[in-house]
Order: structure tokens, then C-alpha cells, then sequence
């Protein structure tokens, strides 16, 4: 168990409003990630942060943005939600040593009108 | 071309059967490779991770053939308890994971 919990589990909200995601972490893992889940697409990485404030863009960045102002925190904001981004989004983490694997949280499952 | 493909399923067995699941990738620097596992709307969670020289945990199996580029997952003596979809995931930049799109596996009794 990482220790890992993502905040709020469920949401409904509306096309245009926006939205933050929270992951939160107690073991310090210098690797945390923003996955979407959809049905024949399998995990896409959204971001990934590599240490406190260094973030990166993965393959499906468009719309949202990301910050990391605490090892423990990783927020994942959606500016202006749209329709396109109801899916159930995991946070991961990893060590970050060779060899490492990820360890995930229980996701949010997020539905925008 | 997707960075990692697996047959989606659904493998449907009896229980105690046999199964196999191939997985295969398309960077052949790739370094790391794992199987995961999925239940019905819950997170991945590691099954295992796949060594060069093969490695085996209980019941399941994996190996790695970088020559082809593929991974396998063996289950013998399939449980109930087995039914789930399996992950494939790959590393190949370092600390990004490649994952495939899971094989869908219904152990019957």
C-alpha cells in the first residue's frame, strides 16, 4: 500500500466550469502521474511530475494543467471541463529507481453534463 | 502504431485451466516490464514484474522475448478469484509507463 488517496472520489459537474482534482500521497515518492481511463484506450498518461513544481505534459495534456507545490500533493485542474473528459482518472506514484514500478490510487470518476 | 498491444478478450475458462496472454511492444529500447491487474472499476494494482530470465510467482508465469518484442503471462489451475482484466506495461522513457488496453479473463466454475 502507497498511501496514496484521490479527492473527491466521485463528480458530476457541467461543461465550462472547472475542476480540481486532488492526489495525495504519504510516502514521499519523488514520481507522481495523472492517468484518464476510457473504455478501448486503456491508461493515458495526462501529466507527470518529477519533483516538487517540475511537471511534464504526457500524450492527452489538452485542457488540462497541473501542480505540484508539495512532495505530497499532485492537483490535476481541468480549466473549462468538457464533455470529452468525463473518465475515471487514476493518480500514481512511483520511487523512482531503476526498475521501479507504479502504485496507484483508487481513482475518481468524473462525469461533466 | 500503439506503443503497446494486447489481445482485449474476453478469454473465457474453466476453472483450472490453462491460460496464456501475449502482449507486445513496439520500442525496443524498452526497460522495464510489468503485468498488472484490474477489477471491475478499481485500480491497477502489480501482478508482477517481468524479467529478462523469465520469472515465476505461485501460479503465474511471465516471460519477456526481446528478440520479438512481447511479453507473456501464464496462469495455471485458473480460480474464480482470477477473473479480471491484465495490464500490460512497458518503460521505455525513463519514469514514463506505456500501458496496453488489458486482456478481459473470465475463469467460469
Amino acid at each position: 500500500d502507497a498511501g496514496i488517496t484521490q479527492s473527491p472520489r466521485h463528480k458530476v459537474t457541467e461543461t465550462g466550469t472547472p475542476v480540481t482534482l486532488r492526489c495525495h500521497q504519504t510516502e514521499n515518492h519523488r514520481y507522481m502521474y495523472w492517468y484518464r481511463q476510457d473504455p478501448g484506450h486503456g491508461l493515458r498518461l495526462i501529466h507527470y511530475s518529477y519533483g516538487v513544481k517540475d511537471t511534464d505534459k504526457g500524450e492527452v495534456s489538452d485542457g488540462y494543467s497541473v501542480s505540484r507545490s508539495k512532495t505530497e500533493d499532485f492537483l490535476l485542474t481541468l480549466e473549462s471541463a468538457t464533455s470529452s473528459q468525463t473518465s475515471v482518472y487514476f493518480c500514481a506514484v512511483s520511487p523512482g529507481l531503476a526498475q521501479d514500478t507504479q502504485y496507484f490510487g483508487p481513482g475518481t470518476r468524473l462525469t461533466v453534463l | 502504431r500503439k506503443e503497446v498491444e494486447q489481445d482485449p478478450g474476453p478469454f473465457n475458462v474453466p476453472e483450472g485451466a490453462t491460460v496464456a496472454f501475449n502482449c507486445t511492444y513496439s520500442n525496443s529500447a524498452s526497460q522495464s516490464f510489468f503485468w498488472y491487474r484490474q477489477d471491475c472499476r478499481k485500480e491497477p494494482k502489480l501482478l508482477m514484474s517481468v524479467y529478462s530470465s523469465g520469472n515465476e510467482d505461485g501460479r503465474f508465469t511471465a516471460q519477456l522475448n526481446r528478440a520479438s518484442q512481447y511479453i507473456s503471462l501464464l496462469i495455471r489451475d485458473s480460480k474464480l478469484s482470477d477473473s479480471a482484466t491484465y495490464l500490460c506495461v512497458v518503460n521505455h522513457n525513463f519514469n514514463k509507463f506505456y500501458f496496453g488496453s488489458g486482456t478481459k479473463l473470465n475463469v467460469k466454475p
